[in-house]
């Protein structure tokens, strides 16, 4: 999920197949982190969080783990839908701030039949 | 509930002019904040607030001004509207009590010739 410019990074998924989508963080004092799911013409959705002390955590159909070695967040999707076809973004909490967020410049996922 | 409303959804102005977003929630949430949004990037925090009285800067906040004398509402406004502003302006709430989950408006899409 790097930035490329106007350019999104765009992930086909094939319906039924799982999906990983990836976020390089910038700080590695952050604290906490969110991935948002965007729909064409909407406000981005909640998905999923993890604090950094915490290396895995599940929901439902999702699973964001985060390797603070590297500073690298992932957010899997099992048995991907048409449904999931979006637009993924991951943010980083910067510490010791109740509400500075920065996102990532997001990924595209794809769904195919 | 409505949850977070912005208005308008759509807003063309002429450089120089001036105009106020509307932005409210009806959750009774502390936290509020804006961004915006340009294609093929994630959003950016302009300006946020973790309660009525108190505002602060956020990524980029040179030319817009915010204020809030209610919990509900968080307009955020154009001094001298000018291209660079071109973008998509979500409004965002959260709680401040349990996890940061921020619940987004449906954004207003803004042009300035």
């Amino acid at each position: 999920g790097e930035s490329v410019g106007l350019h999104l990074p765009t992930l086909s998924v094939q319906e039924g197949d799982n999906s990983i989508i990836n976020c390089a963080y910038s700080n590695s004092a952050s604290d906490y982190f969110i991935w948002y799911k965007q729909e064409s013409g909407k406000g981005p959705q909640f998905i999923i969080d993890i604090r950094s002390n915490m290396d895995k955590r599940q929901g439902q159909r999702v699973t964001v783990l985060l390797n603070k070695t590297v500073k690298h967040l992932s957010l899997q999707i099992a048995a991907t839908q048409p449904g999931d076809s979006a637009v993924y973004f991951c943010a980083e909490k910067w510490p010791d701030s109740w509400g500075k967020f920065q996102f990532g410049a997001g990924t595209q996922v794809v769904v195919t039949p | 509930n409505a949850g977070v409303t912005q208005t308008p959804k759509f807003q063309v102005l002429k450089t120089g002019q001036s105009m106020t977003l509307q932005c409210a929630q009806d959750m009774n949430h502390e936290y509020m904040s804006w961004y915006r949004q340009d294609p093929g990037m994630g959003l950016r925090l302009i300006h946020y607030s973790v309660g009525a009285g108190i505002t602060d800067q956020g990524e980029v906040p040179n030319g817009y001004n915010v204020s809030r004398s209610t919990t509900e509402d968080f307009p955020l406004r154009l001094l001298s509207a000018a291209p660079s502003q071109t973008s998509v302006y979500f409004c965002a709430s959260a709680s401040a009590s349990g996890t940061y989950e921020q619940y987004f408006g449906p954004g207003t899409r803004l042009t300035v010739t």
